[in-house]
């Protein structure tokens, strides 16, 4: 079964932290992973897309992608309040023509 | 450009009634999707569509119907509305050449 797994939290980190967001999915042969990021009330907005293996690095945000181990992250520096929403992890799996999104981490970041 | 547009914003209906939301996008995307999101949880898709006149079932499809008949429109129809669908339903599109869907702003569905 094509799975994608978050923590689902709450997160919380002080304002200026640096805030890690975690993702596994279980389909070794995905080829795109996206990070989208929704408000309370709103859709998902997309923040960062990533392809190859590494970092990728987007102003404040980072997204890592480990393809061995089957794992992609999203690192948010100098978090400020206004991060505080739900991001959502999604991947791209073989022979879909669709994105699997994980559940959502809610993230809070305490001025 | 308006992008991907969900009417309407809201809508209560009881058991046993039928509606269709409405999704058009003006990107000229050939990939369109439904997704339901309940409390807490992520997306699941219902139906999508890679064009006109072709759609396919989705991981959640039942009590749910859609149609393609131009690129730009891809209604979602319920035929008798069950408290189980109360949930809050996205819209979204993508070209061919990339996954990256781009949403519209949802509609939040009661029933009762």
């Amino acid at each position: 079964q094509k799975e994608v797994e978050q923590n689902s939290g709450p997160l919380s980190v002080p304002e200026g932290a640096i805030a890690s967001l975690n993702c596994t999915y279980s389909d070794r042969v995905s080829q795109s992973f996206f990070w989208y990021r929704q408000y309370s009330g709103k859709s998902p907005e997309l923040i960062m897309s990533i392809y190859s293996n590494g970092d990728k690095e987007d102003g404040r945000f980072t997204a890592q992608l480990n393809k061995a181990s089957q794992y992609v992250s999203l690192l948010i520096r100098d978090s400020q309040p206004s991060d505080s929403a739900t991001y959502l992890c999604a991947v791209n799996m073989a022979g879909a023509n669709n994105l699997f999104f994980g559940t959502g981490t809610r993230l809070t970041v305490i001025p | 450009n308006a992008g991907v547009t969900q009417t309407p914003k809201f809508r209560i209906l009881k058991i046993g009634q039928s509606m269709t939301l409405q999704c058009a996008q003006d990107m000229n995307h050939n990939y369109m999707y439904w997704y339901r999101q309940d409390p807490g949880m992520g997306l699941k898709l219902i139906y999508y569509s890679v064009g006109a006149g072709i759609t396919d079932k989705g991981e959640v499809p039942n009590g749910y119907n859609v149609s393609r008949s131009t690129t730009e429109d891809f209604p979602l129809r319920l035929e008798l509305a069950a408290p189980s669908q109360t949930s809050v339903y996205f819209c979204a599109s993508r070209t061919y050449t990339t996954d990256t869907q781009y949403f519209g702003p949802g509609t939040r569905l009661t029933v009762l």
